[in-house]
C-alpha cells in the first residue's frame, strides 16, 4: 500500500522561505514528484527527484532521502502568486501509478 | 503548450444524463492513461488506469458500470459518467504516460462536472 504524509496547511509572509515536508511509505518507488495546484486548475509539475540530494530550480528546490522515505519542497522569496496547494506524489514503476499526498495549502501573506 | 488535452473543461448536465470527457495526447502515443477525481480541498484520487486496447483497471470502490472508460487508440481515452447524479459533481483530471519513466507523465487541464 501507499502512505504519503504532508502537512495540511502552512502560512508564510511574502519574501520569506517555507519548507514543505513529505514522508512516504510505499510498496514501489522510482521517484518523487512535487506539483503546484491553484484552486480550480490542474496540477503543474514542479520537480521530480529520483536520486538522493537537493535539486534547485530558481526559487524552488526539492530534496530527497530514499533511505528515510523523506522529501521536502523549499520555496524561497515567497510571492503572493505562490499561494496554492502543493502535492507530493510517489511514482511506482511497477504499475506506472502516481500516489498523491493530501496536499499542503500554502498561504502567502503580505 | 499542452501535450495532453482534456475536453470539455466545464460541463453542466442534468441528473440522470450521461457525460463524456475526452483525454487526448497531442504529440505522443500514450500507452497508459489515468483518470483522477478531485473533490474541493482534497487531493487527487486515482479512479482507474486505462491501457490502449484493453479493459480499464479500476481502483477499489470505483464503480466500473458508472464510470465507463474507453481507450480506443494510443492518443485518446474517454471517461463517461453514466446516469450522473449531483454527488458525481467533481473535478476530473486525466494523465498520460509515454513510457516507463516517471518523468514522462503529463496531466490534462481537467474537467469540471456539475450535475444539477
Amino acid at each position: 500500500g501507499q502512505n504519503i504524509d504532508q502537512p495540511t496547511e502552512m502560512t508564510a509572509t511574502e519574501g520569506a522561505i517555507v519548507q514543505i515536508n513529505c514522508t512516504y511509505q510505499t510498496s514501489g518507488f522510482n521517484g518523487l514528484f512535487w506539483y503546484q495546484q491553484h484552486a480550480g486548475e490542474a496540477p503543474t509539475f514542479l520537480s521530480y527527484n529520483v536520486l538522493d540530494g537537493l535539486e534547485e530550480k530558481g526559487r524552488f528546490s526539492s530534496f530527497l532521502s530514499r533511505s528515510k522515505g523523506y522529501s521536502y519542497l523549499l520555496l524561497k522569496e515567497l510571492q503572493m502568486k505562490d499561494s496554492a496547494s502543493y502535492l507530493c506524489a510517489v511514482y511506482n514503476p511497477n504499475d506506472y501509478k502516481l500516489s498523491f499526498g493530501a496536499g499542503t495549502t500554502v498561504t502567502v501573506r503580505a | 503548450g499542452a501535450v495532453v488535452s482534456q475536453h470539455p473543461s466545464r460541463v453542466i448536465c442534468k441528473s440522470g444524463t450521461s457525460v463524456k470527457i475526452e483525454c487526448r495526447s497531442l504529440d505522443f502515443q500514450a500507452t497508459t492513461m489515468f483518470w483522477y477525481r478531485q473533490f474541493p480541498k482534497q487531493s487527487l484520487m486515482l479512479m482507474a488506469t486505462s491501457n490502449e486496447g484493453s479493459k480499464a483497471t479500476y481502483e477499489q470502490g470505483v464503480e466500473k458500470d458508472k464510470f465507463l472508460i474507453n481507450h480506443a487508440s494510443l492518443t485518446l481515452s474517454t471517461l463517461t459518467v453514466a446516469s450522473a447524479h449531483p454527488e458525481d459533481s467533481s473535478f476530473y483530471i486525466c494523465s498520460a504516460t509515454a513510457g516507463s519513466g516517471g518523468n514522462t507523465i503529463y496531466f490534462g487541464e481537467g474537467s469540471w462536472l456539475t450535475v444539477v
